[in-house]
């Protein structure tokens, strides 16, 4: 079966420093792979999507890269943390036909940037 | 292109009355419907969807939703609600079997009282 890990599940971190999310997803090969942001009391915002290593698509200009160097293995990183990057990030992939053609979901990290 | 609307941003129900979380799309193709729960701090778990066929649609923890084209709706329900019901809800509509088509509504939060 599929499952998805995604680390750390919580992490608080000053102004400037860098960031590095994690992902890796088991049971399935190739899949597509996402980043998603959800800031307090607002909806999700697709971030990035990867259907291959290295091919990476942003969704949204901003302070944040992602990088995808395995084929099961998706990173969000930032070279200089800003106040509103704060917020719950979702690390997610795409299940495909055998998946039921829908997107299943990591646990979450909620990232503070103090 | 898709969007999708929640009307509602918080619903409280008591405990076993109905539970109804609207839900509105705009699609220019027939479109996928999805449901999802978010229960704190964790990721979103997949409460049901409507591809094609029977416009009813049952999935877990005794929740349902209904495509209604004439309306542009897929309204989620129960007929009892549980304390562990309490959680957020978001829909979501895709034109194409690929998750970087997904939209995500805003979301509702429904509150269950004793």
């Amino acid at each position: 079966s599929q499952t998805i890990h995604q680390w750390p599940a919580t992490l608080v971190q000053p102004v400037g420093s860098p960031l590095s999310l994690e992902c890796t997803v088991e049971g399935t090969s190739n899949p597509n792979l996402y980043w998603y942001r959800q800031a307090a009391g607002r909806g999700l915002q697709l971030l990035f999507y990867s259907v291959g290593i290295g091919q990476i698509s942003s969704e949204v200009p901003q302070n944040l890269s992602a990088s995808r160097p395995q084929d099961r293995q998706f990173i969000l990183s930032s070279k200089k943390l800003l106040l509103s990057d704060s917020g719950f990030y979702l690390c997610a992939y795409w299940g495909g036909r055998t998946g039921g053609n829908t997107i299943y979901f990591g646990k979450g990290s909620w990232l503070t940037v103090v | 292109a898709q969007s999708v609307t929640q009307l509602g941003s918080h619903v409280s129900v008591s405990e076993g009355a109905l539970v109804l979380l609207r839900c509105n799309y705009s699609s220019s193709v027939p479109p996928y419907l999805f449901w999802y729960v978010q229960y704190p701090n964790q990721g979103l778990q997949l409460l049901l969807k409507y591809t094609t066929g029977a416009t009813l649609v049952k999935g877990i923890n005794g929740f349902e939703a209904e495509f209604k084209k004439s309306e542009t709706s897929f309204h989620l329900t129960k007929p009892s609600a549980h304390m562990s019901d309490a959680a957020e809800y978001f829909c979501a509509v895709s034109e194409s079997n690929y998750g970087q088509n997904f939209v995500f509504g805003p979301g509702t939060r429904l509150s269950v009282l004793p």
